[in-house]
């Protein structure tokens, strides 16, 4: 089993630019989160997918968002990067059927580190 | 809302020694607890939850949390540190009410001395 496998490992834009990062869930789950981590801090929630639908979604501008494919793949999109989107990026997948049950534990992929200059 | 404060940024201990990170949490419903470890340029992995079944709760390499709803507390502990132990440590809140949305402490460093 390959776990949570995101892509790519390390990013480097400019002011300005589009990101896209990409996020594949662990087998059999069908929900993904993505979490944005500042240097020094815990994880933020960013928002959450399932059945190719937006769940839930945290503070953050519209700048960000995202997709769920029918394979439950996700990508996170931000748009017009400022030199505060440098962050770790994590993304999260749940089991099939948890649907956003609470208890659920979540696995996390190992992270996109992206720097914007 | 929900929230987690995790008192000390920076905890060290000596190798052998009794590990304890503090977690206190916010929560207007009855919450669920975890603590995940991160290890350098690693994400984050699940040490243990609480779900409202026994109110200790023990987890992989040692560790075991106590839910003290009188406290509002989850502190995490492990009795004989080991060299490595030494990451950042996450406690986070969710609850029904939430969907599973996890909101993540500040985190500590545990530093293990030999």
């Amino acid at each position: 089993d390959a776990g949570v496998t995101q892509s790519p490992t390390h990013l480097i834009k400019t002011r300005g630019q589009q990101v896209t990062l990409r996020c594949s869930p662990k087998s059999g789950h069908d929900t993904v989160s993505w979490y944005q981590q500042a240097l020094g801090q815990g994880p933020q929630f960013i928002f959450q997918y399932y059945e190719e639908e937006e769940r839930q979604r945290g503070n953050f501008p519209d700048r960000f968002s995202g997709h769920q494919f029918p394979n439950y793949s996700s990508e996170l999109n931000v748009n017009a990067l400022l030199l505060g989107d440098s962050a770790l990026y994590l993304c999260a997948s749940s089991p099939t059927g948890s649907g956003g049950s609470a208890d659920t534990e979540a696995f996390f992929g190992q992270g996109t580190r992206l720097t914007v200059v | 809302a929900q929230s987690v404060t995790q008192l000390g940024s920076h905890v060290s201990v000596s190798e052998g020694a009794l590990v304890l990170l503090r977690c206190n949490y916010s929560s207007s419903v009855p919450p669920y607890l975890f603590w995940y470890v991160q290890y350098p340029n690693q994400g984050l992995q699940l040490l243990l939850k609480y779900t409202s079944a026994a109110t200790l709760v023990k987890g992989i390499n040692g560790f075991e949390a106590e839910f003290k709803k009188s406290e509002t507390s989850f502190h995490l502990t492990k009795p004989s540190a080991h060299m490595s132990d030494a990451a950042e440590y996450f406690c986070a809140v969710s609850s029904p009410e939430y969907g599973n949305k996890l909101v993540f402490g500040a985190g500590t460093i545990l530093r293990v001395k030999s």
